[in-house]
């Protein structure tokens, strides 16, 4: 099975403009999770979307957003860029969440710079 | 609150010996533990997993404890090679989401000098 995929793997924008990350999971897998991941803060739960609904929050300010699309594809976006939302911004997939499914797995992160 | 925290830092050994690292979770009602490996350039890999119903877990190399009692679990890898040099993180599921969150610790750097 092909893995997660992350588009675009690198982006630099500036400061104030906003930006859209997108997410393919795991043929069959129906829950993805965004992260952010810096050397301060290291990986923090951004949120979880299943079955195109989002389920769980982290404490991140209402400029970062996602959705999931039917096929279960994800995107997410950050508006009014930051110089500190700088980051590389991670998704994982997991499958259809019956107890034990917890296992997530991660894509290669999309590496955003905010100048 | 969640917390995961995560020891050492930094890890230096020498090729052939074994490295522990040790991970503490504040929720005690968590149930899930996953470890990651992290290489430069690429996202996580899930290296091994525990539950909380199982103390012991092994792979190979590769091996985990878990403590409830304590809310410790550790990694513990033996024979370690070069290739096992990267980036380590501990993650805990918090029990009361029961979703797709975990909570992860900051991350162990282990070098493995040949």
């Amino acid at each position: 099975k092909a893995g997660v995929t992350q588009t675009p793997r690198y982006l630099i924008k500036t400061r104030g403009q906003q930006v859209t990350l997108s997410c393919s999971p795991i043929s069959g897998h129906r829950s993805v999770s965004w992260y952010q991941q810096t050397p301060g803060q290291g990986l923090q739960f951004l949120f979880e979307y299943f079955s195109e609904t989002q389920r769980n929050k982290g404490n991140f300010p209402g400029r970062f957003s996602g959705r999931q699309f039917s096929n279960s594809r994800s995107e997410m976006n950050v508006s009014t860029l930051e110089l500190g939302d700088s980051a590389l911004y991670l998704c994982a997939s997991s499958p259809y969440r019956v107890i034990g499914s917890e296992t997530q797995y991660f894509g290669p992160g999309t590496r955003l710079l905010v100048l | 609150g969640e917390n995961v925290e995560q020891h050492p830092s930094t890890l230096s050994v020498q090729e052939g010996d074994s490295a522990v690292i040790k991970c503490t979770y504040s929720d005690s009602a968590s149930n899930y533990f996953p470890w990651y490996k992290q290489e430069l350039g690429k996202g996580p890999q899930l290296i091994i997993d525990i539950r909380s119903n199982v103390g012991e877990k092994k792979d190979q190399r590769i091996a985990v404890t878990l403590n409830k009692t304590a809310k410790h679990f550790s990694l513990h890898i033996t024979e370690t090679q070069p290739e096992d040099s990267a980036v380590y993180f501990c993650a805990a599921t918090p029990f009361s989401s029961n979703t797709g969150k975990l909570i992860f610790g900051q991350g162990t750097t282990l070098q493995v000098k040949p």
